[in-house]
């Protein structure tokens, strides 16, 4: 099975930096991963999907890129409410794996 | 406004049996594969269970395949998973996610859970 690494595991960064969080698939997927967005207590949110396209609604600040096996999700201008664990997901076939997590918080 | 509300949890022992139901709302369910994820405590998300739109392609992790089984009724709209032989690595909170009409599984809608603990 395809296994998915994020990194890193924990971030921290102040308001308006730009933030990049990295997927890595043990083999290639094609443009076949998603990101989402779990606040705290919250129920996880869809973010982007086909590694670059951004899920209706989102804030643009939020972009995608990548493919194969090496992935990024970056944030342009960090803002307070981004606070939350974002996991990759493979979405080409089964298993359909997530990454381990990566816990951003504010500095 | 997509609505998917999760049912079925709570405390069973290590080889109970249980179903989980989520019932689902605001859109063409019969249209749509759904999923199963979850999530245990302080823990990542894990993809447990698909199923595509007639229910008769079904995909399950490892895990949990010979144990769980993923079944839907597109009259009532109703989304199941039935669970035997229960572990005590089973307990978390278990998400029903509608998949997106793109390519792939990709959850774009999520339940707010229910919570299945396994302990004797």
């Amino acid at each position: 099975d395809i296994q998915m690494t994020q990194s890193p595991s924990s971030l921290s960064a102040s308001v308006g930096d730009r933030v990049t969080i990295t997927c890595r698939a043990s083999q290639g997927i094609g443009n076949s991963l998603a990101w989402y967005q779990q606040k705290p207590g919250k129920v996880p949110k869809l973010l982007i999907y086909a590694a670059s396209t951004l899920q209706s609604g989102v804030p643009s600040r939020f972009s995608g890129s990548g493919s194969g096996t090496d992935f990024s999700l970056t944030i342009s201008s960090l803002q307070t409410e981004d606070v939350a664990t974002y996991y990759c997901q493979k979405h080409n076939s089964a298993p359909h794996t997530f990454g381990q997590g990566t816990k951003l918080e504010i500095k | 406004e997509v609505q998917l509300v999760e049912s079925g949890g709570g405390l069973v022992q290590p080889g109970w049996s249980l179903r989980l139901s989520c019932a689902t709302s605001g859109f063409t369910f019969s249209s749509h594969w759904m999923s199963w994820v979850r999530q245990a405590p302080g823990k990542g998300l894990e993809w447990v269970a698909n199923i595509n739109q007639e229910g008769t392609e079904k995909e399950y992790v490892d895990s949990v395949k010979g144990r769980f089984t993923i079944s839907r009724d597109n009259a009532k709209n109703l989304l199941y998973l039935q669970m035997k032989s229960l572990r005590a690595e089973d307990t978390a909170v278990y998400y029903c996610a509608r998949d997106h009409v793109a390519p792939g599984i990709i959850f774009d809608s999520w339940g707010q859970g229910t919570l299945l603990t396994v302990s004797s």
